[in-house]
């Protein structure tokens, strides 16, 4: 079993829509939870943290759930420039190293 | 947010030949840094882990002799393709840990889209 997994998609919304992906990862012990976004050829930008209380920023609400060992991110109000691959990052921490892992990612492609 | 920069952001080089990329972190100081390569339509692969002072970690299956790795102070990383060959062409993308009022948090650099010929 991969150690982060996501569904790759890709998800095709119409603009406006509501779209959720889900990202779980299999280590119990991993600390901190990011989402990311990466445009096509270019590096991944940093979108938000995940928190167990849950973390909005405008459309865009990440949650975590350290119970069944997932994470979502939930986008509201679909704008085209949402198109992207989104990327959920797992941290593990151990003896003072960071240990980042990576999904494979998600695609989504919002069209008119 | 910190910036992380990368130089250069495109390179084409001949077969044989030894590319150096650089990954600076400009606002802040980095004990760690990572690189990753990633093919077309394909996830990032992180190849190692970059640690100020001392020697990077390979992930399994990345030649350290290939890709050689310096840390040299803590807001610059090097990676050194030795002996390029056409199928290391790929996007070589470096990201820094900052770890301001003691959150986690990882830049990435632009990436360098290395060609070999």
């Amino acid at each position: 079993r991969k150690e982060v997994e996501q569904d790759p998609g890709p998800f095709n919304v119409p603009e406006g829509a509501t779209v959720a992906f889900n990202c779980t990862y299999s280590n119990s012990a991993s600390q901190s939870f990011f989402w990311y976004r990466q445009d096509c050829r270019k590096e991944p930008k940093l979108l938000m943290s995940v928190y167990s209380s849950g973390n909005e920023d405008g459309r865009f609400t990440a949650q975590l759930n350290r119970a069944s060992q997932y994470i979502s991110l939930l986008i509201r109000d679909s704008k085209l420039s949402d198109s992207a691959t989104y990327l959920c990052v797992v941290i593990l921490a151990s003896g003072g190293s960071y240990i980042p892992t990576f999904g494979r990612g998600t695609s989504l492609i919002v069209h008119p | 947010g910190a910036v992380v920069s990368q130089h250069p952001s495109w390179v084409i080089c001949k077969s044989g030949t030894s590319v150096k990329i650089e990954c600076r972190s400009l606002d802040f100081q980095a004990t760690t840094m990572f690189w990753y390569r990633q093919f077309p339509k394909q996830s990032l692969m992180l190849m190692a882990t970059s640690n100020e002072g001392s020697k990077a970690t390979y992930e399994q299956g990345v030649e350290k002799d290939k890709f050689l790795i310096n840390h040299a102070s803590l807001t610059l990383s090097t990676l050194t393709v030795t002996s390029a060959h056409p199928e290391d062409s790929s996007f070589y993308i470096c990201s820094a840990i900052s770890l301001g009022r003691g959150v986690y948090e990882q830049y990435f650099g632009p990436g360098t889209r290395l060609t070999v010929t």
